[in-house]
């Protein structure tokens, strides 16, 4: 079974608005933590948000949010007041503490904000 | 801020050649990483190394090793390049212990002739 799943290989936003990007997970470990990085087309990977499995509160950083769902093993990222410079590659990750080293990736979301 | 560089943007091989990634990170992180990122499968790992010398397999190790002598870097070999090899590699740190983050390269884009 994957152990990240995000199931919009595309999205489109138009500039200023918001948009959510989606990922869902897999784990039966208690302790856990979630990632989103941006790769934008010089192909960094830029590390944006984390959220821990005991965090009681959503992470935010800036113009991004994880709206994390325990109980759906959901973890969508929302960016707010899209920017042209959003325009980029968008990879949910999991680390598991159980298997300590390993962060599982998704297949990534490619977004396109339009101006 | 922490840097991880690789060694080269592009690379362009023939097949069967040896082929030498390098990674190096200025932050005296513990961890080292190679991902193969590829169209619709995301990142895979193909090794990782907690320590000088140590190293352990990822989820696609087949056709690669590694090589870490220095705590500062870390090499992914191909020894005999495959055009199924032809993939954007990228190398990630991380300081180790309750450390989360995961610091990137910005990657080799490597082609096999």
């Amino acid at each position: 079974a994957q152990k990240i799943t995000q199931t919009q290989p595309g999205m489109f936003v138009q500039e200023k608005e918001a948009v959510t990007l989606d990922c869902t997970y897999d784990t039966s470990d208690p302790s856990y933590g979630l990632f989103w990085y941006k790769q934008p087309s010089s192909g960094e990977m830029i590390f944006l948000i984390y959220q821990g499995s005991y965090d009681q509160q959503n992470a935010t950083e800036g113009r991004y949010s994880l709206n994390f769902q325990k109980a759906r093993k959901s973890a969508n990222l929302v960016i707010s007041a899209s920017q042209l410079g959003d325009s980029a590659m968008y990879f949910c990750a999991m680390r598991e503490r159980n298997t300590g080293n390993q962060f599982y990736f998704g297949t990534g979301t490619s977004l396109t904000v339009i101006p | 801020d922490v840097k991880v560089t690789q060694s080269s943007r592009y690379l362009v091989k023939r097949t069967g050649e040896k082929v030498f990634l390098e990674c190096v990170q200025d932050m005296d992180h513990e961890n080292m990483f190679w991902y193969r990122q590829d169209p619709g499968l995301g990142l895979r790992l193909i090794y990782f190394s907690y320590d000088v010398k140590m190293k352990e397999k990822g989820d696609i190790p087949e056709g690669y090793s590694v090589s870490r002598e220095k705590k500062e870097r870390f090499s992914l070999i191909l020894e005999s390049a495959s055009t199924n090899q032809t993939s954007m590699y990228l190398c990630a740190s991380r300081l180790g212990g309750g450390q989360v983050k995961l610091f990137f390269g910005s990657g080799t884009q490597l082609s096999v002739l």
